[in-house]
C-alpha cells in the first residue's frame, strides 16, 4: 500500500508569491490534515478535512487556505508569502475515526522563503 | 487550556542504556494518547496509540505507559540503539472534536 505522498519535496519562493502544496493520501483515508513545523519547534496545526469538509482548523492567519478533492486529495495554499512561512509542511492522512486511528505523515513540503 | 507538556527538552544517552520520556497532559475530555517518532526531515511515525482504558502498550523495545487519573504517560525504551536518535512527540486527543494536542517533543541523542 502506497503511503503517505507530498509534492514537491523541496521549494523556494519569493516574499509576496503564493504557493501550492500538494497530498495524495493512503487510499481508503478520508481524513487529511495539516501542519507546519518550524526549526526547533512542535508541529503546529493548520487544518483538517474531512470528506472535502473542514473539520478543524487551527490559529493561522487566512493566508493558509486548503481544500480536500473528492478522491480525498488536498492541496494546501498560501498566499503573501513571508519570510516567517519557511518549514517543513507536512500532511497526514488517517481513516478519520475518532479512537484508534494513527496519523500516516507524508516526508513534507520543506519551503524555504527569500 | 488544553496542553501537553513533555520533558526532558532533550536527553543524551549511551547505546545499550534504557531511558523515559516523560508526558503530561490538561486534555480533557480525554480520548487517546499517541506517542510518535520523527527522525529529523522526516514525518512522524505512530509508535502507540492508547485509550483511557489501557495503561501500558509495547511496540518492540518501546514501551508507553498511562495514567489516566494524574493525566501523565511515559515512553519508556529499553536497550537503545543509534537508531532511536530521534524527537519523540506526545499527543493527546480530545473527544469532544478530534483536535489532537501536539507536545514539543523530546529530542533524544544516542551516542556510541
Amino acid at each position: 500500500k502506497a503511503g503517505v505522498t507530498q509534492t514537491p519535496r523541496y521549494l523556494i519562493k519569493t516574499r509576496g508569491q503564493q504557493v501550492t502544496l500538494s497530498c495524495s493520501p493512503i487510499s481508503g483515508h478520508r481524513s487529511v490534515s495539516w501542519y507546519q513545523q518550524t526549526p526547533g519547534q512542535g508541529l503546529q496545526f493548520l487544518f483538517e478535512y474531512f470528506s472535502e469538509t473542514q473539520r478543524n482548523k487551527g490559529n493561522f492567519p487566512g493566508r493558509f487556505s486548503g481544500r480536500q478533492f473528492s478522491n480525498s486529495r488536498s492541496e494546501m495554499n498560501v498566499s503573501t508569502l513571508e519570510l516567517g512561512d519557511s518549514a517543513l509542511y507536512l500532511c497526514a492522512s488517517s481513516l478519520g475515526s475518532e479512537v484508534g486511528s494513527p496519523l500516516h505523515f507524508g516526508n513534507g513540503t520543506r519551503l524555504t522563503v527569500t | 487550556k488544553n496542553q501537553v507538556e513533555q520533558s526532558p527538552q532533550s536527553l543524551i544517552i549511551l547505546e545499550g542504556k534504557n531511558c523515559t520520556l516523560q508526558c503530561n497532559y490538561t486534555v480533557s475530555p480525554f480520548s487517546n494518547l499517541r506517542w510518535y517518532k520523527q527522525d529529523t526531515g522526516r514525518g512522524p511515525v505512530s509508535l502507540t496509540i492508547m485509550t483511557f482504558s489501557e495503561n501500558t502498550k509495547s511496540n518492540g523495545r518501546y514501551t508507553a505507559t498511562l495514567d489516566a487519573d494524574t493525566k501523565q504517560s511515559s515512553l519508556h525504551i529499553t536497550a537503545s540503539q543509534l537508531s532511536d536518535s530521534a524527537s519523540y512527540i506526545c499527543v493527546v486527543s480530545a473527544r469532544s472534536n478530534y483536535q489532537l494536542i501536539w507536545g514539543a517533543g523530546t529530542k533524544l541523542i544516542i551516542k556510541p
